[in-house]
């Protein structure tokens, strides 16, 4: 069966703190594992995806198999990235998201 | 390329009433997944198609609830006899020919049941 799990439903920091968002997963196969974003009143949005390894808008996501985690982090967040992000380790199964909240 | 349509973005039907969802996806995209969100749920896969076929309907209640993807035209979840706890946000996405291609997300239906 494939499950995720975030286990914030909100997260509150400040300008300029580190983020870390975390997903945990249970998943039969070898998952793909992706972080969308969806900012408000826009549609959701691809933010970054395992297998490109790539960084976008400073947020990067590291794959941990012993711990089947995908955690989301940036070091220095921006009120700009104010958003509901979800994990997903496929494209069939997401997470419930976490509201992340950078205030000034 | 505007991008992945969805119409209408507000439904309200009354019980038992018959809704019509559309998607329209990205030119040149095949592949189109319909989600439902629940208030407070993360998205749930409902349907995955691919021109005139039904490639994984796993995720789709096995009553009142259909999908299609003609050869011409958007594709369409149809739900029949509509209830309450039918009462969602409605999303599709649509990607390219290779499996690895970015899915590409619709703004929603939000389909309200009276």
């Amino acid at each position: 069966a494939q499950r995720v799990t975030q286990p914030e439903k909100l997260l509150s920091v400040f300008k300029g703190a580190p983020v870390e968002l975390k997903c945990n997963y249970s998943y039969s196969g070898s998952p793909e594992l992706f972080w969308y974003v969806q900012y408000s009143r826009q549609r959701l949005q691809l933010l970054l995806r395992h297998i490109s390894r790539e960084s976008i808008k400073g947020f990067t996501a590291d794959l941990n198999k012993g711990e089947t985690s995908f955690h989301l982090k940036k070091p220095f967040a921006q009120e700009e990235d104010s958003a509901m992000y979800y994990c997903a380790p496929s494209t069939l199964t997401f997470g419930k998201g976490t509201m992340l909240l950078v205030s000034p | 390329n505007a991008g992945v349509m969805q119409n209408p973005r507000h439904l309200v039907r009354r019980r038992g009433q018959e809704a019509r969802l559309r998607c329209s996806p990205m030119k040149g995209h095949s592949h189109v997944y319909w989600y439902r969100q629940l208030p407070e749920e993360g998205l749930k896969f409902m349907v995955y198609l691919q021109k005139e076929n039904i490639i994984d309907e796993s995720g789709m209640p096995k009553e009142r609830f259909s999908a299609e993807f003609p050869k011409e035209g958007p594709s369409i979840l149809r739900i029949q006899q509509v209830v309450r706890g039918d009462s969602a946000a409605y999303f599709c996405a649509s990607r390219g020919e290779t499996s690895t291609d970015t899915q590409y997300f619709g703004p929603g239906t939000r389909l309200t049941v009276l």
